[in-house]
């Protein structure tokens, strides 16, 4: 069945970046893309982009535009999820989740299923 | 942006109650309205896809309707293990996905 898993916990300074890598198997990594979803402590879910696994498109969130980057690696079917400029409000769970888009703007049915475990991102001096 | 609104934030409910809870959009997202349960210190896991579809292996206490843009999430006999925290998600915008802000179902 398909799944996803993520790298480990991560603690950064304020300053800093961080990469978080999501590994896909089960599935047909170009038939699909990733969604990343990040949740602070106690707080809801937020969307923060996607990447399409079958032509590299990506689409940030406006908040995280310029401070973002989305990037997949075919060959070991693993997406990434950059993060740069961190703050301490930056501290929360990042998730990726299988997404049913693969071209923007087109929308099959379906949604985020499954996701990754979440990886917890600490920024803190 | 499209907003989500949930209501209500929290609620409390016994077992083998029904329970509704509501997701309004702030514009029309046609039928891409999906719902998810998040229990603590997991990940979401998908629900209902597509306003009313329900994924497979979810049980058919669960479900979802729409009336214009307002989304309605339905358990009709509440379970031990439903016990959770509950968010929808709209996909219709190119900009973008949201989700409400989640429900929380507690034990009465």
């Amino acid at each position: 069945q398909a799944q996803l898993v993520q790298s480990g916990p991560e603690l950064k300074r304020p300053g800093a970046s961080v990469k978080v890598s999501c590994r896909a198997s089960g599935y047909i990594f170009t038939n699909y893309g990733v969604s990343w979803v990040r949740q602070a402590p106690g707080q809801g879910l937020e969307w923060m982009g996607w990447i399409s696994g079958y032509n590299f498109e990506t689409n940030y969130a406006q908040k995280f535009q310029g401070r973002v980057t989305m990037t997949t690696d075919i060959s070991t079917e693993t997406a990434y999820m950059e993060l740069r400029s961190l703050r301490p409000d930056d501290t929360a769970v990042y998730y990726c989740a299988r997404d049913p888009i693969t071209i923007l703007g087109v929308v099959p049915p379906g949604g985020f299923d499954p996701w990754g475990q979440g990886t917890l991102v600490t920024v803190s001096a | 942006d499209i907003q989500m609104t949930q209501s209500p934030s929290s609620l409390s409910a016994s077992v083998g109650d029904r329970v509704t809870i509501t997701c309004r959009a702030s514009q029309s997202i046609g039928g891409y309205l999906n719902w998810y349960q998040q229990k603590p210190g997991k990940a979401p896991t998908l629900l209902i896809f597509t306003t009313s579809s329900l994924r497979s292996g979810v049980p058919s206490r669960f479900s979802g309707s729409r009336s214009g843009t307002d989304f309605t999430l339905t358990i009709s006999s509440l379970q031990p293990e439903d016990f959770a925290t509950y968010y929808c998600q709209q996909t219709y915008s190119s900009v973008g996905s949201t989700f409400g802000q989640g429900t929380r179902v507690e034990i009465k």
